[in-house]
This record gives C-alpha cells, structure tokens and sequence, in this order.
C-alpha cells in the first residue's frame, strides 16, 4: 500500500488552464504538506494543512489554492496556469507531535506549454 | 536566503569506501534535522535525522553527525554500495506548530562499483 499518493504523475497543459493534484495518505497522519521542486532541483514547502487547518501558506500566488476535504487528503488546485508553474509538485505528511519524519509522494510533474 | 546549504552538488565514490555528505545552515532555532535520499522520478524517502540535543545517530550503514557550534551536519555512508546512488537531500525544522522542512539543494551521489 501506497503511504502517500498523488494524481496524476505527469500533468503537460496550456497556459491559462485550471488544473487540480490531488493527494491522499493513509498514514493516519495529522499534517500534510505541498512542495515544489523547481528547475534548479530546490524543494520548498508552499503549503501545510493541520488536521484540515491551513497552517503554512508561503506567499504563494493566489491562483494556488489548496484544500483538505478530511485529514487524509490535500488537493491542490491551480488556475490560470503560466509557464513558471512548471516543476514537480511533491505532497508529504506527517505526525507533527512526534520527532517522524514527513512522507513524501512520488511527484507531479507539471509542464505548462 | 538559502538557510540550509549543501554546498557539493556532486559526489563520486568508489563502492566499499566512505561517502561524507555535507550540510551547513544558518538558522540557530532549527532543532531536528534530517537526510532524504531520491532516486529519479521519485519522491524523497527518509533516511535518517538527528535532534538538536544530540551530535550523532547510528543506522545501519548510516551516521548523521551534528556539530551545533559550527552549524554544520554531515552524512557518513559506510561501505558505500552502488544502490546508494542517489540524490542525498539535507533538511532541517523547527519545531514550532508548523514544522515545516527546509531543504538544501541536494548533493548527487554517484557509486561506482
């Protein structure tokens, strides 16, 4: 079984679509987390969600919108989409009451044309 | 500002010998830190971390050392194998309520059998 899982894995859309990554875990973890990987291979958190509370948000544009429907899922949605929003998108998880580490997903890569 | 760095974007050891990762960082309030390995097209996987309280952990072939007073960790691999080819991500947190990870840019180990 997949810890944490994200759809789809490979995402290649038009500028100026609305595109959603959608993200589950059934590690029965409170915390989940929306990363980006940009060209130059850094990875920085965009978002956190604590037990469906929007904890972290790092000045991330407004046309990034995430949303939990329960614990176990972190969807991110994406409008008007530009070419910098190519990269690959990582959702993660974690117990942040513990010393776990976070859990990653495997990645979307998104490519805008 | 880059406040975890990982200043060798490359690694290439002999398979059997030591690999030494490095990892510097500016923050004085991180107190957890962590490696991640990730292969291509992959998520990150935990490998192994360290608290603050502490300046070493053991597993396995894996040792993460922490000097605090040089802000300054470091991975040992010990024998090298070509499967721990990877790309070797340093990261650090505080543990505040938003946990969140702060990544360096990654080092690419390469093991040569």
């Amino acid at each position: 079984d997949t810890a944490v899982s994200q759809t789809p894995k490979y995402l290649v859309t038009q500028m100026g679509n609305d595109k959603s990554i959608k993200c589950e875990q059934n590690l029965g973890h409170d915390t989940m987390y929306w990363y980006k990987q940009d060209s130059k291979k850094f990875l920085k958190i965009m978002f956190s969600y604590n037990n469906k509370e929007l904890i972290i948000n790092e000045t991330v544009p407004n046309r990034f919108s995430p949303k939990s429907p329960d614990k176990a899922h972190l969807n991110l949605h994406i409008n008007s989409l530009e070419l910098g929003d190519s990269a690959v998108y990582f959702c993660a998880s974690s117990q942040i009451d513990r010393d776990t580490e976070a859990f990653f997903g495997q990645g979307t890569r998104l490519t805008v044309v | 500002d880059q406040q975890v760095k990982q200043n060798s974007p490359s690694l290439s050891v002999q398979e059997g010998r030591i690999s030494i990762l490095n990892c510097d960082y500016t923050n004085s309030m991180f107190d957890y830190f962590l490696w991640y390995k990730k292969y291509p097209a992959e998520g990150p996987t935990f490998l192994i971390s360290i608290s603050s309280i502490k300046d070493k952990n053991e597993d396995g072939r894996f040792t993460v050392f922490l000097n605090k007073s040089a802000k300054h960790l470091s991975l040992h691999i010990v024998p090298s194998q070509p499967g721990d080819s990877a790309v070797y991500f340093c990261a650090a947190s505080v543990k505040d309520s938003s946990y969140k990870l702060i990544f360096g840019s990654g080092t690419r180990l390469l093991v040569r059998p």
